[in-house]
C-alpha cells in the first residue's frame, strides 16, 4: 500500500532557530495535509496543499507541495517553545479514499 | 476546537471485555475515519465512513467493527479485548468521502486502557 516517509524522525533546536522537515512518497498525491499533534490531544490541522508547486504559509508555517507530486516541505521560522510535538504529513490521491499519514517528526525547542 | 467530539475522553476495561467508541463529526460532515494510534507511533487508519456505508477500510482487526448512523455519528467497537488494544483512538471527518480535495479535523480521542 502506500506509505509515507518523513525525515527527519526527530530533532532538537534552540529557540529561535528555523526548521525543516519533509515528507515523501512513493507515488503521486493530489492532496497534502500538515498536521501538529500535542502530547495525549489530537492532531490539529496546520496546513492544507492542493496544487503541484503550491507554496502556503499560516503565521510562522510555510508549507510547500513539491513539484513531483510525491513530496511535500514543512518550514517554522523563528521557533518557540510551544512547537514542541509530533508533525505529520498526510496525502490523498485521485483513487484513494482515506489519508494516509507518515510516520511524524518529533520536534523538540530547547530554551 | 475541531467541531468533532469524541466519547469517552478515558476507558479502562479489563482483557476480554467489550466497548464501545463514539465519534461525532463536524456539522455538514459526512465522512467519519477512525485511526489507532499506539504509544509513540503513528496514525494507523481503521476504516472510514461516507453517508452511513463503508468507504474504505484499512488494518482493522476481525475484532474491531464500526456503522454510521443515519445522523451521521459513528460508533467504533472493539471486542474481545487484548493487553496490545490500548492506544489512542482518534475519529476525524471530512465534507466528503473522496475524489475531492479536501481536508479532515480530528476529535480529541479516546484513551483505550485494557488491563
Amino acid at each position: 500500500g502506500q506509505q509515507l516517509n518523513q525525515s527527519p524522525q526527530s530533532m532538537f533546536i534552540q529557540e529561535g532557530e528555523d526548521v525543516s522537515m519533509n515528507c515523501t512518497s512513493s507515488s503521486i498525491f493530489n492532496t497534502w495535509l500538515w498536521y501538529k499533534q500535542d502530547p495525549g490531544e489530537g492532531p490539529v490541522l496546520l496546513i492544507a496543499l492542493y496544487k503541484a508547486g503550491e507554496l502556503t504559509s499560516n503565521g510562522r508555517l510555510t508549507a510547500q507541495f513539491g513539484i513531483t507530486r510525491k513530496d511535500s516541505f514543512l518550514n517554522i521560522s523563528a521557533s518557540i517553545p510551544s512547537d514542541v510535538g509530533i508533525y505529520f504529513c498526510a496525502g490523498r490521491d485521485n483513487y484513494g479514499q482515506n489519508f494516509v499519514f507518515g510516520p511524524g517528526t518529533r520536534l523538540s525547542v530547547l530554551p | 476546537d475541531s467541531g468533532v467530539t469524541q466519547t469517552p475522553k478515558h476507558l479502562i476495561t479489563a482483557t476480554g471485555q467489550r466497548v464501545t467508541l463514539r465519534c461525532s463529526p463536524r456539522s455538514g460532515d459526512l465522512s467519519v475515519y477512525w485511526y489507532q494510534q499506539s504509544l509513540d507511533q503513528g496514525l494507523q487508519f481503521l476504516i472510514q465512513y461516507y453517508n452511513g456505508e463503508e468507504r474504505a477500510k484499512g488494518n482493522i482487526l476481525e475484532r474491531f467493527s464500526a456503522q454510521q448512523f443515519p445522523d451521521l455519528h459513528s460508533e467504533l467497537n472493539l471486542s474481545s479485548l487484548e493487553l496490545g488494544d490500548s492506544a489512542l483512538y482518534f475519529c476525524a471527518s471530512s465534507v466528503s468521502g473522496g475524489g475531492i480535495d479536501t481536508e479532515a479535523f480530528f476529535g480529541q480521542g479516546t484513551r483505550l486502557t485494557v488491563v
